[in-house]
């Protein structure tokens, strides 16, 4: 079984610094996805960012990157030029690529990390 | 992008009563859709897989009589919580796959739960 784990459940930044939010991970899987969800004071949850293991170029989406190392099993992301509207529970999934396995499509969620952007 | 939609977006119900949520795929359709419960400032936890016309796939601690789900069509998935207690008072949100990408699920706004 898959576990992600974030180690930190709150953080703040100034508004136009940047943040960083880890997340470590443990599986013995070699093909899987690797996801930051966004989950605003609405609930709703937002697509940040996504990571296929198979590639080793860290993905970037506008100010938000991440930096993954495969052998550390560790998926930070970073928010760059932090705004107001970042504030929300961010949370780091995991999703194995392999399509034989009772696991596959599902996600398994971290306990999540509060953020909140101050001006 | 792709748009998922729930109903009702929070209900009110008394205890021993069932309870009806709905979970649609607007734009795509979805041969797998997720249940989750969400309880404060915690994680989701996986709940059921839907599948469109078989049987929903319930993870272990689950109970499938509780929490019945069907998937009668590509665009709609339905959990009904029978009977609910306080205990089932939650925050529910379906996830839905747009295929052939398995790996990206698009997520419901939620409905919140309140069992008196």
């Amino acid at each position: 079984a898959q576990t992600v784990t974030q180690s930190q459940p709150e953080m703040s930044v100034q508004e136009a610094e940047t943040v960083t939010l880890s997340c470590t991970y443990d599986t013995s899987e070699s093909n899987y996805y690797l996801f930051w969800y966004k989950q605003p004071p609405s609930r709703q949850m937002i697509l940040v960012i996504r990571q296929e293991a198979y590639k080793q170029q860290n993905a970037t989406e506008n100010r938000f990157s991440v930096n993954f190392q495969k052998a550390a099993k560790s998926f930070s992301l970073k928010i760059s030029d932090s705004q107001l509207g970042d504030t929300a529970m961010y949370f780091c999934a995991f999703m194995t690529d392999n399509a034989g396995g009772t696991s596959y499509g599902k996600l398994t969620f971290g306990q999540g990390t509060i953020l909140t952007v101050h001006p | 992008g792709a748009v998922v939609s729930q109903h009702p977006s929070r209900v009110i119900c008394k205890s021993g009563t069932s309870v009806k949520i709905e979970c649609r795929s607007l734009d795509f359709q979805a041969t797998t859709m997720f249940w989750y419960r969400q309880f404060p400032k915690q994680s989701l936890m996986l709940m059921a897989t839907s599948n469109e016309g078989s049987k929903a796939t319930y993870e272990q601690g689950v109970e499938k009589d509780k929490f019945l789900i069907n998937h009668a069509s590509l665009t709609l998935s339905t959990l009904t919580v029978t009977s609910a207690h306080p205990e089932d008072s939650s925050f529910y949100i379906c996830s839905a796959e747009q295929e052939p990408s398995q790996e990206t699920q698009y997520f419901g706004p939620g409905t919140r739960l309140l069992v008196l």
